[in-house]
């Protein structure tokens, strides 16, 4: 089981460019997240979704879109970088959101993206 | 918008008890409360969760008071690779889902 696969692990951009980070699992979890950490703000929640098809806004969504057209994949798209953007960004999945159970979250290695 | 409050930073002698609190007065009746730590910059590491009753597994000990208010994760045998931010966390219900809301986390020390 490879778990959460994010990739890449390690990109440096230009303001303005735009990219995708690239977030995987294989364990038929409904729900996934991202996360972005930056130094001293422990991690904020920026778009989640609870199945194919389905995403939402977290705490800081400006500057970055999602989708779900698969269970298994959960792009985050940078439209138009900014050196504000610069963070370590984390995706997570989970089994069973909707359930009134526990829901541990997996998490991925992480991204660190540097935007100049 | 913090749903859980915890100390910045803690301190704790190797192979003594470490004993992290956390905050959560907000918390509803029928959710758990989570822990996670972060070892340097790697992902997040599930830890334990609990409901109502103490928990333990081969990691730590969760302690949940009865009013369901705060908790304390406890690792009985600190070592130094136990020094990371641990992160006590909270499931917040929304229309679409659950969503889970981390704040800065304490930082806990092992020292030798």
């Amino acid at each position: 089981n490879a778990g959460v696969t994010q990739t890449p692990k390690f990109q440096v951009l230009k303001t303005g460019q735009s990219m995708t980070l690239q977030c995987a699992q294989d364990m038929n979890h409904e729900y996934m997240s991202w996360y972005r950490q930056d130094p001293g703000m422990g991690l904020r929640l920026i778009h989640y979704s609870v199945g194919a098809g389905i995403t939402d806004q977290g705490e800081v969504p400006n500057g970055y879109n999602v989708s779900r057209s698969t269970t298994e994949d959960f792009p985050l798209r940078l439209l138009s970088a900014a050196p504000s953007q610069t963070s370590v960004y984390f995706c997570a999945s989970s089994y069973g959101y909707r359930s009134s159970g526990a829901n541990v979250l997996t998490f991925g290695a992480g991204s660190r993206l540097t935007v100049l | 918008d913090a749903k859980t409050t915890q100390p910045p930073s803690m301190d704790c002698a190797e192979g003594r008890a470490a004993n992290l609190p956390c905050n959560h007065s907000t918390i509803s009746g029928n959710e758990y409360v989570y822990w996670y730590r972060q070892i340097h910059s790697q992902g997040p590491q599930y830890i334990i969760h609990g409901l109502k009753n103490n928990e333990t597994n081969e990691m730590a000990s969760l302690i949940i008071t009865e009013d369901r208010k705060s908790s304390t994760l406890i690792l009985p045998h600190a070592t130094l690779r136990d020094t990371a931010v641990y992160y006590c966390i909270v499931r917040v219900r929304e229309n679409t889902g659950n969503q889970f809301y981390f704040g800065t986390g304490t930082s806990l020390t092992v020292i030798p």
